[in-house]
């Protein structure tokens, strides 16, 4: 099975503060992506990778960067938190290719005080 | 703006009934479209996917409707059962656009026993 894992279920951050989310995959995939979950605005794509050392931003990366240096890994960076970033991040993976299903990751739940 | 569509919010059906959920989008360009499922706690998971060159695919008691022209597309679940109760999310991309999805609001489905 692919397991996508998230280290941080939940965490709590004060504004400013520069924040690394984690994720890792098991299973060799080329692709990785971050997307933020919101209630009513659905899922949407911060930033995605196809490989190492390699990253596109997607639709709302302003106030994100990331980082890609082992295949593996895909972290999610907030170098100043602000309120407005509180909300539910979600880490998937790919086989590289043009479709195909995107294994998500159970979310990190961050919130900024 | 948001690209993908997804109506209604939430969705209570007794069960034994159908629930359905509908997506329109804009972008004609877009040539895959995926329903994603997600349970409370655990990330969205790959439920089915069609392509514009069918008009409906169906997987057990999950059926996709596809109308090209109109641009919607619609996920019905026939005979639906309380283990279905979940948030349900359209999703779309372009098959040159390596993954990207482009989300609907997504849908919470409440099946009433």
């Amino acid at each position: 099975d692919v397991k996508v894992t998230q280290s941080s279920r939940y965490l709590v951050k004060r504004t400013g503060e520069k924040v690394f989310l984690e994720c890792v995959q098991d299973m060799d995939h080329e692709n990785m992506f971050w997307y933020r979950q919101d209630p009513g605005l659905g899922l949407r794509l911060i930033y995605f990778s196809y490989d190492v050392k390699m990253k596109e931003k997607g639709d709302i990366p302003e106030g994100y960067s990331v980082s890609r240096e082992k295949k593996e890994r895909f972290s999610l960076i907030l170098e100043s938190a602000s309120t407005n970033q509180t909300s539910m991040y979600l880490c998937a993976s790919a086989t590289g290719g043009s479709t195909g299903e995107l294994f998500f990751g159970e979310g990190s739940r961050l919130t900024v005080l | 703006q948001q690209q993908v569509k997804q109506s209604p919010q939430s969705l209570i059906v007794q069960k034994g009934g159908i629930s359905i959920i509908n997506c329109a989008y804009e972008n004609t360009a877009f040539d895959y479209f995926p329903w994603y499922q997600q349970f409370p706690g655990k990330g969205p998971a790959l439920l089915i996917a069609i392509r514009p060159d069918v008009s409906e695919k169906k997987e057990g008691r999950f059926t996709i409707s596809f109308n090209k022209s109109a641009k919607q597309f619609s996920l019905h679940i026939m005979d639906s059962q309380p283990g279905d109760s979940a948030t349900y999310f359209c999703a779309a991309s372009i098959e040159s656009g390596a993954q990207k999805l482009v989300f609907g609001q997504g849908t919470r489905l409440t099946i009433n026993p």
